[in-house]
């Protein structure tokens, strides 16, 4: 089955600097990969996803890498601020599949 | 527009007892999951469900059942908590599958004393 790898477990940045958080997949088979922001005490939610047939996808401060030859894709989060301290899972999958494969998550910590 | 809905938020169990977790969408979403999600652990899925009527085992399902009776609702079951299911439970729906976004609840943190 599929296996996700996420690195690092905990990232500590300054605000404003930039946030780099990678995932890697065993299963070429895998099409779709979501990134789930999860803030303290709340359920994770989708910030951004991507699916293979594109390399990059941006939303404002956040932009979603996919190197489907090197079976990884990352998370780049700019100009970070307080509020995007956070718990961040990755997550591949394929058509057809049931279940999600997530990593192990990224606690971000954004210092004032 | 609730989403997933989780009852109750917080619960404290003694060693033995039992108790039932409802999770509610109105999303009309076929698929539903319980996850659990411990300290440096991850999400690591309990039981799924792929529609009204069925359900199947994820990873760790020991120690609890389902049942999904309703599309709407999917209810974990522990018969007989153990300190080791001390935990924070999340419940999710998508519409389509792993291929599609997944919706969580607020999440359920059970103490099991």
């Amino acid at each position: 089955g599929e296996n996700v790898e996420q690195h690092p477990s905990t990232l500590s940045v300054q605000e404003g600097d930039s946030a780099v958080i990678k995932c890697t997949y065993s299963d070429s088979a895998s099409n779709y990969f979501p990134w789930y922001k999860q803030e303290l005490g709340k359920g994770p939610q989708l910030i951004i996803d991507i699916r293979s047939n594109v390399g990059e996808k941006k939303d404002q401060r956040i932009a979603v890498t996919l190197n489907k030859t090197a079976k990884h894709f990352s998370l780049h989060i700019t100009e970070t601020q307080p509020e995007d301290s956070a718990v961040y899972f990755c997550a591949a999958s394929k058509g057809g599949s049931y279940i999600p494969t997530f990593g192990r998550g990224t606690s971000l910590i954004v210092h004032p | 527009n609730a989403g997933v809905t989780q009852t109750p938020k917080f619960r404290v169990l003694k060693t033995g007892q039992s108790m039932t977790l409802l999770c509610a969408q109105d999303m009309n979403h076929e698929y539903m999951y319980w996850y659990r999600q411990d300290p440096g652990m991850g999400l690591r899925l309990i039981h799924y469900s792929v529609g009204e009527g069925t359900t199947a085992k994820g990873e760790v399902p020991d120690g609890y059942n389902v049942s999904r009776l309703k599309k709407q609702n999917f209810l974990l079951g522990l018969e007989s908590a153990a300190p080791s299911q001390t935990s924070v439970y999340f419940c999710a729906s998508s519409y389509s599958g792993a291929n599609t976004e997944a919706f969580f609840g607020q999440g359920t943190r059970l103490t099991v004393v």
